[in-house]
């Protein structure tokens, strides 16, 4: 079975330093990587994915993501935050195996708080 | 381009009563998915169609949830009965195919308690 790990609750940091969400994953094959951001009262966003290719993926709203497939992970970064970065981050896979059928599973949501 | 539409926005009903959510997802786009959201957790999938037909159900709760898409456009979720445990964030998503690599466009949501 697939699975998504965010270890982080919450990650503060102040405004104008990097910001670093962490995403860990587990499928029986290859992966295809999401992120997503939650703002309050609203659906979620879709950031950037990993599809193939360059391990360095880059998204919307200037965040970035790199893909290290010894590690599984896919954490999402941003080289300098800002106060409207603060919300809900969820990362996400699906298993490129087809047996698998195409779920889309949710890691449990990373809140970031940026202070000004 | 128009997104995922979503409605009721709130629902507040007793446990055992009944509720259905609707959705519309953005045109074109053949894949339709069901999410529970509960407080302080990532989205779960419910039920995942592929046009009108079923491509996974394997987390939804049958003897109380029920889903369909008529026409392979719009979807309901019903709940009947609701239970205090129901009371989450019902997110719609729809995607352009099928493919694994396919980002899900979601919905703003209804949020159920259940009381």
């Amino acid at each position: 079975a697939q699975s998504v790990a965010q270890p982080e609750d919450q990650v503060n940091v102040a405004e104008g330093n990097p910001l670093t969400v962490k995403c860990t994953y587990s499928v029986s094959g290859n992966p295809y990587l999401f992120w997503y951001v939650q703002y309050p009262n609203r659906g979620l966003q879709f950031l950037l994915k990993y599809i193939t290719g360059d391990n360095l993926v880059k998204g919307s709203y200037g965040f970035e993501a790199e893909f290290n497939k010894s590690q599984t992970s896919f954490h999402l970064k941003k080289p300098s935050a800002l106060v409207s970065d603060s919300a809900l981050y969820f990362c996400a896979v699906r298993d490129r195996w087809e047996a698998a059928g195409n779920k889309l599973t949710f890691g449990g949501g990373t809140r970031v708080l940026v202070k000004p | 381009e128009a997104g995922v539409a979503q409605s009721p926005r709130y629902k507040i009903i007793e446990k055992r009563q009944s509720v259905a959510f609707w959705c519309n997802p953005i045109s074109g786009h053949a894949t339709l998915y069901w999410y529970q959201q509960i407080l302080g957790q990532g989205p779960k999938l419910l039920i995942q169609f592929q046009n009108n037909g079923v491509v996974d159900d394997s987390q939804l709760p049958k003897d109380r949830f029920s889903a369909e898409r008529l026409k392979g456009v719009d979807s309901t979720l019903k709940i009947q009965p609701a239970k205090l445990e129901d009371s989450a964030v019902y997110l719609c998503a729809s995607s352009f195919g099928a493919a694994a690599n396919t980002e899900a466009f979601f919905g703003q949501g209804t949020r159920l308690t259940v009381v």
